[in-house]
């Protein structure tokens, strides 16, 4: 069995400060882990992937996470937030048999 | 350029229609989803399809319908039977790395 948690439903920065958005998975396999954002009303696109190689993952528009296996996390983290940074992002684990588990997804809002 | 295109985009529907949602993609993927999500949840999935002419129900596939007659193709039908279909769909394709690449969604509104 696996599941995702999403620490923060809901999280505000102001722009130029520093995102952190939390995720928590567990896994009976050695997971894949992946972090997504979503525009309002449309899909989701790949922000970045863990899948065993090195722990610390560099995606696009700036974002990285860190897998951590001892404290089963995979945090988002931004140095500098930026307005179009305001999106839902969402946390999904993997197993070997690709089955997937999404987080409940965390609102990001940046106030100017 | 390579996607998933979902169709319509909008869509509204009065009790007791069944409606189909459309979802094509060009990746040459040979998996394919559908999942629903609702405000303050994660995605739930309906239906999969692993290759052509077959598919798997998902943790949510009461009152739902596919079919794959094509590796591009894998529309959705949402069935009177579906007791609160009101929601955002979302299709999406995948190699076998477990990413998924996904539509643009269809927000089904029931009148």
């Amino acid at each position: 069995a696996q599941s995702v948690t999403q620490l923060d439903s809901h999280v505000s920065v102001s722009e130029g400060t520093p995102v952190l958005l939390r995720c928590n998975y567990s896994s009976s396999y050695s997971p894949s882990l992946f972090w997504y954002v979503q525009h309002p009303n449309k899909g989701l696109q790949l922000l970045l992937k863990y899948t065993s190689a090195a722990t610390l993952v560099k995606g696009i528009n700036g974002f990285e996470a860190e897998f951590k296996k001892s404290e089963t996390s995979f945090h988002l983290t931004k140095p500098s937030a930026h307005m179009s940074d305001a999106a839902e992002y969402v946390c999904v684990v993997s197993s070997n048999d690709y089955k997937l588990s999404f987080g409940a997804g965390t609102t990001v809002t940046v106030r100017a | 350029d390579g996607g998933i295109t979902q169709s319509p985009k909008y869509l509204f529907r009065k009790e007791g229609q069944n409606v189909t949602l459309s979802c094509e993609q060009n990746l040459n993927h040979d998996a394919m989803y559908w999942y629903r999500q609702d405000p303050g949840q994660g995605l739930r999935l309906i239906y999969y399809s692993q290759i052509v002419n077959d598919f798997q129900k998902g943790d949510i596939a009461e009152g739902y319908s596919v079919s794959r007659e094509k590796k591009e193709s894998f529309p959705l039908t949402v069935t009177s039977a579906q007791k609160n279909p009101t929601a955002f769909y979302l299709c999406a394709s995948s190699i076998d790395t477990g990413e998924l690449f996904f539509g643009e969604g269809s927000r089904l509104t029931v009148l």
